[in-house]
């Protein structure tokens, strides 16, 4: 079964700092990768899908921007902080067949955000 | 975004009570979905649900898919501390396999 690494775990960065978070998955390939966002006692927010090295789709207009330079790493970058980027940001991939059975997805531990 | 309605938001419950929970929409789903999440980590998946009228067991977890296919429960029987917890429903249609989440439940069990 496939798993997920997220990292750093947590990161405390000033507003205008730059961002990245990193994501790997190991055991499948040509995974769906996923970037969400959730804000504490609230919901997932999907921001950003990928479907394959290179192909990135944004879900929501934002401060933020992913890439996918390896089937299996997908990252989440800011050039600049804002105080409202601050949340715990979740990698999920998606594996299975085609057509809806195994459209499960798993998630990484997360990674939690603070912008100060 | 678009989202599902999941009720209740919390529950407050005695250790040993059941407990139900579920997801509602206007739209036609093909896969239901519930996971957990425990405080400071990513959802686990619980339960997939593939077909109308399915009911699925996991432990004392118990999910079904709604006959009309716009909605889905969650039970579990006999809860235990460590069943406190935010539990999420997703739903899957069409086929750009993109999940549509609730809000959450939160579960607290009282002391």
């Amino acid at each position: 079964s496939q798993t997920i690494h997220q990292w750093p775990a947590t990161l405390v960065q000033p507003v205008g700092s730059p961002l990245s978070l990193e994501c790997t998955v190991e055991g499948t390939s040509n995974p769906n990768l996923y970037w969400y966002r959730q804000a504490a006692g609230r919901g997932l927010q999907l921001l950003f899908y990928s479907v394959g090295i290179g192909q990135i789709s944004s879900e929501v207009p934002q401060n933020l921007s992913a890439s996918r330079p390896q089937d299996r790493q997908f990252i989440l970058s800011s050039k600049k902080l804002l105080l409202s980027d601050s949340g715990f940001y979740l990698c999920a991939c998606r594996t299975g067949l085609a057509g809806g059975l195994g459209g499960e997805l798993f998630f990484g531990e997360g990674s939690r955000l603070t912008v100060l | 975004g678009q989202q599902l309605n999941q009720s209740p938001q919390s529950m407050f419950i005695q250790e040993g009570e059941d407990v139900s929970m579920n997801c509602t929409s206007s739209s036609i789903f093909n896969t239901w979905l519930w996971y957990k999440q425990d405080p400071g980590e990513g959802p686990v998946l619980l339960i997939a649900l593939y077909k109308a009228g399915e009911l699925t067991s996991n432990g004392r977890l118990t999910a079904q898919f709604g006959i009309t296919r716009k909605d889905s429960f969650l039970n579990i029987s006999a809860s235990i501390p460590s069943d406190v917890g935010i539990y999420f429903c997703a739903g899957q249609r069409g086929s750009n396999y993109q999940l549509i989440w609730g809000a959450g439940t939160k579960l607290i069990i009282k002391p």
